[in-house]
């Protein structure tokens, strides 16, 4: 069992609002990724970051920041929300040696109005 | 980049054996995956194999590796009800530096 907690899991939430979704891992994962996915399709990594003050972007453009201040938390922000920002956001981990297997947590879904 | 494809859709029959395919197209793969994704929630893995193997079996789920082929299956035997969901195959190369997704399959299960 992962241990991988974000929070909130539902946040529905007005235009141009500024919003902070929480992820956090209590494996020591070096590793941690940010995807967004919209309800059944891909998944789109917007963030990952390989440890301590390490943050890049992914493959799919983003409005988000990311910071990696402590190992265990890897909160992800938006500094003005928008409706085209609707989606479920993702976060996982994973070690840096072996099988680097994801760990995801449950998902934040992220409606704006 | 390097690409993973899936079929989109797969229906079965309760107690039949469901069969998810997945290609992949980087050569240099170490590791590949096998997610569920039940509605509202986050990705669950089921099983992984290393490239060196080519057939791992976990009680119902059975994944065959065709590493010269870059085809990667998922097979759950007297599949339930409760394996309906979004399966996402996933290969990582270069020690974790590279991980990619595939679309995800969505399996639906008849009575």
């Amino acid at each position: 069992e992962a241990d991988i907690y974000q929070t909130p899991r539902y946040l529905v939430i007005g235009t141009g609002k500024k919003i902070t979704l929480e992820c956090s891992q209590t494996m020591g994962h070096d590793k941690m990724y940010w995807y967004q996915q919209d309800p059944g399709m891909e998944l789109h990594l917007i963030h990952y970051s390989y440890g301590v003050n390490s943050t890049e972007k992914g493959d799919l453009s983003s409005e988000s920041t990311v910071s990696r201040i402590r190992t265990e938390h890897f909160p992800l922000t938006l500094e003005s929300a928008r409706p085209s920002h609707t989606s479920q956001y993702l976060c996982a981990s994973s070690e840096s040696v072996g099988a680097d297997t994801q760990y995801f947590g449950p998902g934040t879904r992220l409606t704006v109005l | 980049g390097e690409d993973v494809e899936q079929s989109l859709f797969l229906s079965v029959r309760e107690g039949d054996s469901s069969v998810i395919n997945c290609t992949y197209t980087d050569s240099s793969s170490t590791y590949l995956y096998w997610y569920k994704q039940e509605p509202g929630a986050g990705l669950q893995l089921l099983t992984y194999i290393f490239s060196n193997m080519d057939m791992k079996q976990d009680q119902r789920l059975t994944v065959l590796l065709n590493k010269k082929d870059k085809h990667l299956s998922l097979r759950i035997a007297d599949t339930q009800t409760g394996d309906s969901a979004i399966y996402f195959c996933a290969e990582s190369a270069n020690y974790g530096q590279n991980f990619v997704f595939g679309p995800g399959t969505r399996l639906s299960v008849l009575p």
